[in-house]
């Protein structure tokens, strides 16, 4: 299937500071990505749809300030978590549109961790 | 979205086949059922979808109710490997005011035992 890699695979960051995770399509070109969150033992959550070229469709109650969303190229979205605190600790998964949307494959996941 | 229903887990013996339930009784006319797995602390692994005609593919097959109200999943030779969430998802066609998001339920934890 089609490749969605993330970057970092995780990362340990000081409550306060931001943190950047990418999300690349290294085989196709992806109009739309989705940001997910997942806590231990829970389902995925739904954060934001991203879109090429403008701005990103967020779910209820997920803040857009604090969960930036750029969506620059065909190939690449990222996600900024501004002003990290130790309850944004989780699993991020992004997840992009293949083959004209039909199929939806997802990244790795990168693991943040606030302390 | 039509939301699934899926049990919540299931037992299965290494190398029988696992036949994982969905109920999607309101899955409306253009939405389709898909089918994703996740082991755990990994991204979602899709696996295989379908819009009303039985599906296989070299990881599974996806056999749905002529009034499109269920369906089943089914891996023909489950290993230990296949111990995952499987999550079913029914999900409108990318388009026409349509995301074409995936909205996840909890999912069937289906453990393969030896």
């Amino acid at each position: 299937g089609a490749v969605v890699s993330q970057h970092p695979s995780w990362v340990i960051c000081k409550s306060g500071t931001s943190v950047k995770i990418e999300c690349r399509s290294l085989d196709f070109q992806a109009t739309t990505m989705f940001w997910y969150r997942q806590f231990p033992k829970q389902s995925l959550m739904l954060m934001a749809t991203s879109n090429e070229g403008s701005k990103a469709t967020y779910e209820q109650g997920v803040e857009k300030d604090k969960f930036l969303i750029n969506h620059a190229s065909l190939t690449l979205s990222t996600l900024t978590v501004t002003s990290a605190h130790p309850e944004d600790s989780s699993f991020y998964i992004c997840s992009a549109s293949y083959n004209s949307g039909n199929t939806i494959y997802f990244g790795e996941g990168s693991w943040l961790t606030v302390v | 979205d039509a939301k699934t229903t899926q049990p919540t887990s299931m037992d299965c013996a290494e190398g029988r086949a696992a036949n994982l339930p969905c109920n999607h009784s309101t899955i409306s006319g253009n939405e389709y059922v898909y089918w994703y797995r996740q082991i755990h602390s990994q991204g979602p692994q899709y696996i295989i979808h379908g819009l009303k005609n039985n599906e296989t593919n070299e990881m599974a097959s996806l056999i749905i109710t002529e009034d499109r109200k269920s369906s089943t999943l089914i891996l023909p030779h489950a290993t230990l490997r296949d111990t995952a969430v499987y999550y079913c998802i029914v999900r409108a066609p990318h388009g026409s005011g349509n995301t074409g998001k995936l909205i996840f339920g909890q999912g069937t934890t289906l453990q393969v035992k030896p």
